[in-house]
């Protein structure tokens, strides 16, 4: 299984961008990495997923590395709106394995 | 288009009981999932069924059955719950096509096993 590695938790000022990153050194060529976030109890959320190639949408930015060692999640400008625990995850056959995600608190 | 919805909300049982929790979805999936979120955790799979007709394991199946009633429908049972079932519990579902992997959730049911 391609793990996944993220900080724990991070902080971000309102309006500002966050940056989220990620580790996944152990990725195969033809795994997806895909980002999730989960709003206090509720179903996570698809944001955004990508191979090889930089991907934006109306929600956030990913950035993979050359390498596809790790990636990061771009959210261009963040509201209260976002504080939520975000998942990073590759996908491996046709499996999702969840780690604990970042929890990003964003303050007014 | 309601998504994928999961029925009950809440459920409290006691040790021994059995209990079907429900998932149906609407967006013509191919593939559902099940998983359970403990707390502080993230999400585990417990079974999933890539196509009608078809239900493999996941990282933690024991304690659970599951049944894919027909292209929407995906039930989980718990024959004889025990304390360590208590979690809240996850349907999802996806097209599971070459490049539409992508899993969309239901709101959860949350489970207390007393």
């Amino acid at each position: 299984d391609a793990k996944t590695t993220q900080p724990t938790s991070m902080d971000c000022a309102e309006g500002r961008a966050a940056n989220l990153p990620c580790n996944h050194s152990t990725i195969s060529g033809n795994e997806y990495v895909y980002w999730y976030r989960q709003i206090h109890s509720q179903g996570p959320q698809y944001i955004i997923h990508g191979l090889k190639n930089n991907e934006t949408n109306e929600m956030a930015s990913l950035i993979i590395t050359e390498d596809r060692k790790s990636s990061t999640l771009i959210l261009p400008h963040a509201t209260l709106r976002d504080t939520a625990v975000y998942y990073c995850i590759v996908l491996t056959g046709n499996q999702f394995y969840f780690g604990t995600g970042t929890s990003l608190t964003v303050i007014p | 288009n309601a998504g994928v919805t999961q029925t009950p909300k809440f459920q409290v049982l006691k040790t021994g009981q059995s209990m079907t929790l429900q998932c149906a979805q609407d967006m013509n999936h191919n593939s559902m999932y099940w998983y359970r979120q403990d707390p502080g955790m993230g999400l585990r799979l417990i079974y999933y069924s890539a196509s009608e007709g078809t239900t493999d394991k996941g990282e933690v199946p024991n304690g659970y059955n599951v049944s894919r009633l027909n292209k929407r429908e995906f039930s989980l049972r718990l024959e004889s719950a025990a304390p360590s079932q208590t979690s809240v519990y996850f349907c999802a579902s996806s097209e599971a096509s070459a490049g539409k992997e992508t899993q969309y959730f239901g709101p959860g049911t949350r489970l207390l096993v007393l």
